[in-house]
């Protein structure tokens, strides 16, 4: 059965330091993965996806993923954190039927000034 | 164009009461999805609406219920209300295609007292 794991539920990091956040899945075919980020009470906005192809992604908000199928992962990364950053961040799969997404547990962020 | 539009944002329910949410998509998608957050299972899938038919439904009691116009809105409706379904209830519309991306809207906070 498809599943996503997120390992860390809460990470800190400083402004301006880069930040990467872990995502693995496991699902039976070749996946589609994605990633969300909801700000407090807000819905979810999508960054990135992929689908196939080049391994990297790239997204909104200065955001990028990479592919590594060897290793079931799909990690979140940006080079320089903003303080409009602070969010939580949840990554997705296909739960194998219509219209059903398979959601991690998410990862809050928070910044520090 | 306009995203997905979710009403109302907020409601306050005492148990046993019934509720209902609706939602429209963006223009030309035709598949909603429905989810239920909370802080301790997190998003989990409620049903999806293709053609004003549910296509597949995920693990909760009959008491939650939904249907899709002709024109793709899309309502759900929970009777006998509970504590534990106080919830953001957000709704999701997609074009309908292999693979497919969901676009949210802000979401319904729910509270039952």
């Amino acid at each position: 059965a498809q599943s996503v794991t997120q390992p860390d539920i809460h990470i800190t990091v400083s402004e301006g330091a880069s930040l990467e956040l872990r995502c693995n899945y496991s699902y039976g075919a070749t996946p589609y993965l994605f990633w969300y980020v909801q700000s407090p009470g807000q819905g979810l906005q999508l960054l990135l996806k992929y689908f196939s192809g080049d391994t990297l992604v790239q997204g909104i908000k200065g955001f990028e993923a990479e592919f590594k199928r060897s290793q079931s992962s799909f990690n979140l990364r940006k080079p320089s954190v903003h303080w409009s950053d602070a969010a939580e961040y949840f990554c997705a799969v296909p739960g194998g039927s219509h219209g059903n997404l398979i959601f991690g547990k998410g990862t809050k962020l928070s910044v520090k000034p | 164009k306009a995203g997905v539009t979710q009403t109302p944002r907020y409601l306050i329910k005492t148990r046993g009461q019934q509720v209902t949410l609706s939602c429209s998509p963006i223009s030309g998608h035709r598949s909603v999805s429905w989810y239920q957050q909370t802080p301790g299972q997190g998003l989990q899938f409620l049903f999806e609406y293709f053609s004003e038919t549910q296509r597949n439904k995920g693990n909760f009691p009959g008491r939650f219920s939904g249907r899709q116009f002709s024109n793709s809105r899309s309502e759900m409706n929970v009777s006998t209300l509970e504590l534990g379904d106080s919830a953001l209830y957000l709704c999701a519309s997609s074009l309908d295609r292999t693979p497919d991306t969901q676009y949210f809207g802000p979401g319904t906070r729910l509270t039952v007292l």
